[in-house]
């Protein structure tokens, strides 16, 4: 079974940084390119960040470009999400989605982590 | 690329739903659609259009047409009550994963 966990979640406070950590099971964790999504609060689905089964592709969401980083071991079968400078607008259940073979490849996400919830909040 | 979503359908329990996910030409791209529960993770329902993954009823089909995909549940039950989300992925974009906004199923 393809299994997808989530971590790192919390209380923090604006400003500060926390990194968030996804490990994968029960499938070839390199071979795929790999996704974050957020949900705020009572809002919709909103695509974070994506990265290629290499590194060599990655992309943001223009609301966290600069300040959020992935990253992926695929030694550690682990995706990252390092997010400095959070903001309110920032908090959201945050999930990690299994993509396809190629970013050029049509990417859906499936399956999904249970997703961690971030807070930010002085 | 964007892509839109009614915020809202309703539907009796039996009866037919057709949940739209517009976008400009969007027959030329392929579109994914997932069910999100409230205190749940996404489930993928659709992809590529019109295919189902193992364990999706179906009663569950899709079309795409135009600049209009259209995720199709039949004989609706309570429990397809949800948020819907349509999604592209545009691989030549700097932001290539692209989610509508979603569409509450409210079966009455």
């Amino acid at each position: 079974e393809e299994l997808l966990v989530e971590s790192g979640g919390g209380l923090v406070q604006p400003g500060r940084s926390l990194r968030l950590s996804c490990a994968a099971s029960g499938f070839m964790f390199e071979e795929f390119v790999m996704h974050w999504v957020r949900q705020a609060p009572g809002k919709g689905l909103e695509w974070v960040s994506s990265i290629s089964s290499d590194s060599n592709f990655i992309a943001y969401a223009d609301s966290v470009r600069g300040r959020f980083t992935i990253s992926r071991d695929n030694g550690k079968k682990s995706l990252i999400l390092q997010m400095n400078s959070l903001r309110a607008e920032d908090m959201a259940f945050y999930f990690c989605a299994k993509g396809s073979k190629s970013w050029y490849h049509n990417n859906w996400f499936d399956p999904w982590g249970q997703g961690t919830l971030v807070t930010v909040s002085s | 690329y964007v892509v839109t979503q009614p915020p809202s359908v309703s539907v009796a329990p039996g009866q037919t739903a057709r949940l739209t996910c517009g976008g400009r030409n969007i027959d030329g791209r392929s579109v994914h659609w997932y069910q999100k529960r409230p205190g749940q993770a996404p489930v993928l329902v659709l992809y590529d259009d019109t295919d189902r993954p193992s364990g999706i009823p179906e009663r569950f089909s899709g079309s795409n047409s135009g600049n209009t995909a259209t995720l199709t549940i039949s004989r609706v039950e309570a429990g397809d009550e949800a948020d819907y989300y349509c999604h592209v992925w545009d691989s030549s974009s700097d932001h290539p994963g692209v989610i509508g906004g979603g569409t509450k199923l409210t079966v009455l």
